[in-house]
């Protein structure tokens, strides 16, 4: 059984660029979040989505957008990149209305010069 | 904004010995979580406690958790070298939100 798994592990993009991060649930699995660390931080609620829809959103700007596929897997879009959008990006995916217990990816790895 | 804090923000012990990491949270909850991550990279589950326990146990793991002190501890006994990495809090709240909130964790390093 597969866990959930996240593309590409690393990104180098420069400032004002586009990233587009992709992950896919665990099987069985019908939500996915996706947060944000800096390094040395813990994880930031970034938004999470179910049935193709945004949920809830954290305190990020309209510049972080993202999508749920019907197969259930999701991206990360950030537009207008900025030095301080370097971060790890994890996604995690759960099922709704059980223990809500979030299973996490390996994250994507991205800096911006 | 971060609602839990790890405490303490980092902790070296020999192999062998117990390892205690305290968390402390600002609102009401409904599950309380603790991850290991390694270097880094993706978040382990190591166990979720909900607000009307009190203790709760995996393995060499013991978790408790005082919803009237918004405190929960997590104890690794007889740790290993294998359990460096840095060990994080999550909570959601009563509110019925699926968003997980995150402490800076605690950074505990296992010395063979």
């Amino acid at each position: 059984d597969a866990g959930v798994t996240q593309s590409p592990t690393h990104l180098i993009k420069t400032r004002g660029q586009q990233v587009t991060l992709r992950c896919s649930p665990k099987s069985g699995h019908d939500t996915v979040s996706w947060y944000q660390q800096a390094l040395g931080q813990g994880p930031q609620f970034i938004f999470q989505y179910y049935e193709e829809e945004e949920r809830q959103r954290g305190n990020f700007p309209d510049r972080f957008s993202g999508h749920q596929f019907p197969n259930y897997s999701s991206e990360l879009n950030v537009n207008a990149l900025l030095l301080g959008d370097s971060a790890l990006y994890l996604c995690a995916s759960s099922f709704t209305g059980t223990t809500k217990t979030q299973y996490f990816g390996p994250g994507t790895r991205l800096l911006v010069l | 904004s971060q609602q839990g804090e790890e405490d303490p923000q980092a902790l070296s012990i020999q192999e062998g010995e117990n390892a205690t990491m305290n968390c402390s949270y600002k609102t009401s909850i409904n599950n309380l979580q603790w991850y290991r991550q390694n270097s880094g990279r993706g978040l382990v589950h190591l166990i979720l406690i909900r607000s009307n326990e009190r203790e709760k146990h995996s393995g060499r793991l013991r978790v408790t958790l005082d919803t009237s002190k918004k405190s929960s501890s997590l104890l690794i006994t007889a740790s290993r070298a294998a359990d460096t990495a840095s060990y994080f809090c999550a909570t959601d709240d009563q509110g019925g939100s699926e968003k997980l909130v995150f402490g800076k964790g605690t950074k505990l390093t296992v010395n063979p």
